[in-house]
């Protein structure tokens, strides 16, 4: 997991296998925010899920948060060769979400 | 649609020299601007951030200054690179602090 872990993680799985990623974070946070970046190119958002929420869908996506445990995980059902790339979560620490803290990352390849 | 643009896309640069990296965001006023920094293989670190023209927060102090001489500009810069600085810049922005940042495609720098 990212964090609780100081380096980039790694995970090779198989195409159409389905997969989590965790992260746990140490300082208070009102949001977890997803990101995905593939080689070479800026973070994309993916997903965003707030303190008040435990799970949060979209797509092929799941994330869900514990804040007791201060532990979010982003899943991925049915991946593909195209969803290789590095996952990040990020908090705002309670501050501004503009202002965020990113993990370590897990670095995710899908063989095809 | 809003719109961010970096450039330039990579510099090689020798140790020394002055360095200045751009971005622009079209389509959207006084969006909140940011700076992040990625060491290769590492993780984003927020350098700066801005909320409006003229005004600019340090959030990690690495040698570098950035301005915002424009609503919609906002401009990294350093008089004089170190090794250390070398990596993967990337400008984001956000409607307010409510919404996490949007990236660009970055600026690959080489420093040598």
């Amino acid at each position: 997991s990212q964090w609780g872990e100081e380096n980039l993680q790694a995970l090779s799985i198989q195409e159409g296998e389905d997969v989590t990623m965790n992260c746990s974070y140490k300082t208070y946070t009102t949001v977890v925010q997803w990101y995905r970046q593939k080689s070479g190119k800026g973070p994309a958002q993916l997903i965003l899920i707030r303190s008040n929420e435990r799970e949060k869908r979209s797509g092929r996506l799941r994330a869900t948060l514990d804040t007791s445990s201060q532990s979010s995980s982003l899943s991925i059902t049915g991946t593909l060769a195209t969803d290789t790339a590095v996952y990040f979560c990020a908090t705002d620490r309670g501050s501004a979400l503009g202002r965020l803290h990113f993990g370590a990352g897990t670095q995710l390849i899908v063989i095809p | 649609a809003q719109t961010i643009h970096q450039w330039p896309v990579a510099e090689i640069k020798a140790v020394g020299s002055p360095l200045s990296l751009g971005c622009t965001i079209k389509g959207k006023s006084s969006p909140n601007l940011y700076w992040y920094w990625q060491a290769t293989g590492g993780t984003l670190q927020q350098l700066f951030y801005s909320i409006t023209v003229g005004q600019v927060e340090s959030v990690v102090q690495l040698n570098l200054s950035a301005s915002r001489p424009k609503d919609d500009q906002f401009i990294l810069s350093t008089e004089k690179l170190l090794l250390s600085h070398s990596g993967f810049y990337l400008c984001a922005w956000s409607l307010n602090n409510n919404q996490a940042p949007l990236f660009g495609e970055g600026t690959r720098l080489s420093v040598l």
